[in-house]
């Protein structure tokens, strides 16, 4: 099925360090969502976005609604070694009645101590 | 509050088994969706259901794969018969139908068809 780009596909940071990923789409979307997965659990919600140009902050987690409509970033400050795992954004339009979801292809956070 | 729950958490059969996941989501959610993901193909769609009517199942990679939903707080996705590339991790997930309200994630059940 169709993915969003979502970029970089993994890094390893210091703890400490701020993290930046995004995603990027050629396709217009209503709603954009940011999952954590961690080994063994499904995505969780982190954030979630509904307007264009919009910025929301979850914590040490701030993401923005692209102006576009075709892209979204998250940012993580402070990393810790509890914020390792798989961030997933997914972005969500109207499609035959209901949100179609479009999941990213994954950004993989290792922290080191 | 409960979340999205799924059964079992792990499954390793043998190819030509028949395999049943099971998925019980969030009260009062009318939307109910599975996916599979596997490494190379990350999150897939497979089939989703509105008020326990099956709505769009052009996901489901092919026959052997079915999924029911019997009532608002149930659903399966059966395979019959498994084979090893079956072998990923299923997830359930549900919606309220309302605005775009986002999909809630059980943790999934890791299937592994030898």
């Amino acid at each position: 099925g169709q993915q969003l780009n979502q970029s970089p596909q993994s890094m390893f940071i210091q703890e400490g360090e701020d993290v930046s990923m995004n995603c990027t789409s050629s396709s217009i979307f209503n709603t954009w969502l940011w999952y954590k997965q961690e080994p063994g659990e499904g995505p969780v919600l982190l954030i979630a976005l509904y307007k264009a140009g919009e910025l929301t902050s979850n914590g040490r987690l701030t993401a923005q609604f692209g102006i576009t409509r075709k892209d979204s970033f998250l940012n993580i400050s402070a990393s810790i070694p509890s914020d390792v795992g798989i961030y997933f954004c997914a972005g969500q339009r109207n499609s035959g009645g209901y949100q179609k979801v479009t999941f990213g292809t994954g950004t993989k956070l290792q922290v080191i101590p | 509050d409960a979340g999205v729950i799924q059964s079992p958490r792990h499954e390793v059969t043998e190819m030509g088994q028949e395999v049943t996941l099971r998925c019980k989501p969030i009260s009062g959610h009318d939307y109910l969706f599975w996916y599979r993901q596997t490494m190379m193909r990350g999150l897939e769609l497979l089939i989703y259901f509105n008020n326990n009517v099956p709505i769009d199942d052009s996901g489901m990679p092919e026959d052997r794969f079915s999924a029911k939903m019997p009532n608002a707080s149930f659903s399966t996705l059966k395979i019959q018969p498994s084979e090893p590339r079956d072998s990923a991790v299923y997830f359930c997930a549900s919606s309220l139908f309302s605005g775009n309200q986002p999909q809630h994630f059980g943790d999934g059940t890791r299937l592994s068809i030898l």
